[in-house]
């Protein structure tokens, strides 16, 4: 596609429940990345996804998060027994070989309660 | 040694004036400092980067300066419009195209009219 796609936009999820995010990068894209912004905050760097190698997972808050990246596209963000305290925008970005630029999608925003 | 600190968190500029938003990093293996621009519900969006070979550069009304000895750079937006209104995020990473960028904060600007 033109663009990073990510559903759902918006999520309400109830507190302890499981939910799973789903980032479609833009084809050819040879890295991911999952970012989390918190409410007037930064974005917090969760993991990434560079080609065949192992992701990146240093950034992820706890062992509820967990991610993957299937055929080297889709990516899918789990949140396993969410907290209110993961209510925030996720974001998720690709970049090419011959680009600088990370591309971000619009975001999820999860909201716990 | 990770961290990017961005001052002011908020600013606020009358229409044709010059905002000005700061960063600092720690990390001196840090080489290529792109700049973000975000609007609200959408996904932060490169502005415009720099690497430490050279101590500014520009594109349009918008300059990056770069400070390599101080360990700070900036971005000048100079005659601000309203369309300029929205929330900037300076990063930094190490030199490889695919590696994970740490934002600063963020800086929300409002040019008045």
């Amino acid at each position: 596609g033109a663009g990073v796609s990510q559903s759902p936009s918006n999520k309400v999820t109830e507190k302890g429940k499981d939910v799973e995010l789903r980032c479609d990068p833009i084809s050819g894209h040879t890295a991911l990345y999952w970012y989390r912004q918190s409410l007037g905050q930064g974005l917090e760097f969760l993991i990434y996804f560079q080609g065949n190698s192992a992701p990146d997972k240093s950034g992820l808050p706890s062992d509820r998060f967990s991610a993957e990246r299937t055929g080297g596209s889709v990516s899918t963000l789990t949140i396993q027994r969410t907290q209110q305290e993961d209510s925030a925008v996720y974001l998720c970005a690709s970049i090419s070989r011959d680009s600088d630029g990370y591309t971000f999608g619009s975001g999820t925003r999860l909201t716990v309660v | 040694q990770q961290q990017v600190k961005q001052s002011p968190q908020s600013l606020i500029v009358q229409k044709g004036g010059i905002s000005i938003i700061n960063c600092a990093y720690e990390n001196t293996a840090f080489d290529y400092f792109p700049w973000y621009q975000q609007f609200p519900g959408k996904g932060p969006a490169l502005l415009i980067a720099i690497r430490p070979d050279v101590s500014e550069k520009k594109e349009g009304r918008f300059t990056i300066s770069f400070n390599k000895s101080a360990k700070q750079f900036s971005l000048h937006i100079m005659d601000s419009q309203p369309g300029d209104s929205a929330t900037y995020f300076c990063a930094a990473r190490k030199w490889s195209n695919t590696g994970k960028l740490i934002f600063g904060q963020g800086t929300t600007l409002q040019v008045k009219p």
